[in-house]
């Protein structure tokens, strides 16, 4: 099973909107509504930010959205906050429990 | 409060073995999935393996055949027993919970534990 691709890095100013996108294939993000979105600051375990493709569990601000067409899924961070800098991981389920993992793009507010 | 605590990490020569807990605390342990997800130091998260409330695994293709994993529903533990270990299993290792909303149970995976850290080196 491969990983998904992100971009490496984004970045955009405090209150700007950034989009991070996550392809995968027809077997993973093409196959199923099961696309997450992971935070990680540095020496920090991930936290889960969007499950279902769009939908936030409780906790996590509605600046943050997830949405997906075909075999890509984009992450959407509005009105940027400093606390919103950190890693972002994309994930998928891929069939029989396997979860499937971008590589990471690496959210810079300027 | 939701609580997964790992243990069980260290240093072993290529060829050996480990075996990672999990302890979990503050939910119905019995009632979700489970997962292992590592992470190579600097790099992104890699799936490791995965087991379903009634004691079905699942594996990665890096690690099936030489990981396995179990559940002990009475004790709220997750086991990992890893052997014919690599340099490549190098990792810090994470428990994490299945996802489950309103009843329903979703293929992601939610709590995280802090990690233990894998090192596999001569």
């Amino acid at each position: 099973q491969s990983a998904l691709t992100q971009p490496p890095s984004a970045s955009g100013s405090p209150g700007q909107s950034v989009t991070i996108s996550c392809t995968g294939t027809s077997s993973d993000i093409g196959a199923y509504n099961y696309v997450s979105w992971y935070q990680q600051h540095p020496g920090k375990a991930p936290k889960l930010m969007i499950s279902d493709v769009n939908k936030r569990p409780s906790g996590v601000p509605d600046r943050f959205s997830g949405s997906k067409s075909g075999n890509t899924a984009s992450l959407t961070v509005s009105g940027l906050q400093g606390e919103d800098e950190a890693e972002y991981y994309c994930a998928s389920y891929a069939g029989s429990f396997t979860l499937v993992f971008g590589g990471g793009t690496k959210l810079t507010v300027l | 409060e939701v609580q997964l605590v790992e243990s069980g990490g260290g240093l072993v020569q290529p060829g050996g073995s480990l075996r990672l807990s999990c302890a979990a605390s503050g939910f119905a342990f019995s009632t979700h999935d489970m997962h292992w997800v590592r992470q190579v130091k600097g790099k992104g998260l890699e799936w490791v393996s995965a087991i379903g409330k009634a004691g079905d695994a699942y594996y990665s293709v890096s690690v099936k055949g030489r990981f396995t994993l179990s559940r002990e529903n009475a004790r709220n533990s997750l086991y990992l027993q890893m052997d014919n270990l690599r340099a490549g299993d190098t990792a810090v290792y994470y428990c994490a919970r299945g996802y489950c909303s309103g009843g329903t149970c979703h293929p992601h995976v939610d709590v995280w534990g802090q990690g233990t850290t894998v090192t596999v080196s001569s």
